[in-house]
């Protein structure tokens, strides 16, 4: 595809259950971001990979959240035993190399209930 | 540890005025630069972004920002906005230097247009 896409766009779901999110990169990007974007608040770093791997995951708020990357493509968000302060807009963004050139997908807004 | 301060939460400007979004940041080098804007229901688009050299940086959409060393600054400029401007702008840091290859954002400054 042209830009990033994210799938699903909305996302509800009940407390204490597992959820994934998924990212499709611009073809040929090899970097992948994950941020989290709460309401009224700017983006929030969650995790890089630099092809296959998890170059930085320090934002990783706790051990509930992990992601994939598998074939250095599409990227995978799963969060589990979801809790309410989980809702938010997922993000993820990806490019060629390093951060000045990252593409933004539309998001994941996840609802917990 | 980096960070960003954007100061003003919500600004209104007439279509036409000149506009100027404040963003200052705290980091021990130099810094990598960038604003981003947020439409409703849209994905965050890149404006500009500063690296290196020339401290005014020109970007998309007619916007301009300036980096400023010594008030550690980085105001994103407009001389004349339309109303299709209006919108969500996030002022954001780099620090490939540490290794960091994440941004800090900003809170944001949603930006109003009227007639």
């Amino acid at each position: 595809g042209a830009g990033v896409s994210q799938t699903p766009s909305n996302k509800v779901t009940e407390k204490g259950k597992y959820v994934e999110l998924r990212c499709d990169p611009i073809s040929g990007h090899t970097a992948l971001y994950w941020y989290r974007q709460s309401l009224g608040q700017g983006p929030e770093f969650l995790i890089y990979f630099q092809g296959t791997g998890a170059a930085d995951d320090s934002g990783l708020p706790n051990d509930r959240f992990f992601a994939v990357r598998p074939e250095g493509s599409v990227s995978t968000l799963k969060i589990q035993r979801t809790e309410r302060g989980d809702s938010a807009v997922y993000l993820c963004a990806s490019s060629l190399s390093g951060p000045d050139e990252a593409f933004f997908g539309q998001g994941t807004r996840l609802t917990v209930v | 540890a980096q960070s960003v301060t954007q100061p003003d939460i919500h600004i209104t400007v007439s279509e036409g005025a000149s506009l100027e979004l404040r963003c200052n940041y705290s980091y021990g080098a130099t810094p990598y630069l960038f604003w981003y804007v947020q439409s409703p229901g849209q994905g965050l688009q890149l404006l500009l972004k500063y690296f290196s050299g020339d401290t005014l940086v020109q970007g998309i959409k007619g916007f301009e920002a300036e980096f400023k060393r010594s008030q550690s600054s980085f105001n994103l400029r407009k001389p004349s906005v339309h109303w299709s401007d209006a919108a969500e702008y996030f002022c954001a840091v780099g620090a490939p230097r540490t290794g960091a290859n994440n941004l800090f954002f900003g809170t944001g400054t949603r930006l109003t247009v009227i007639p």
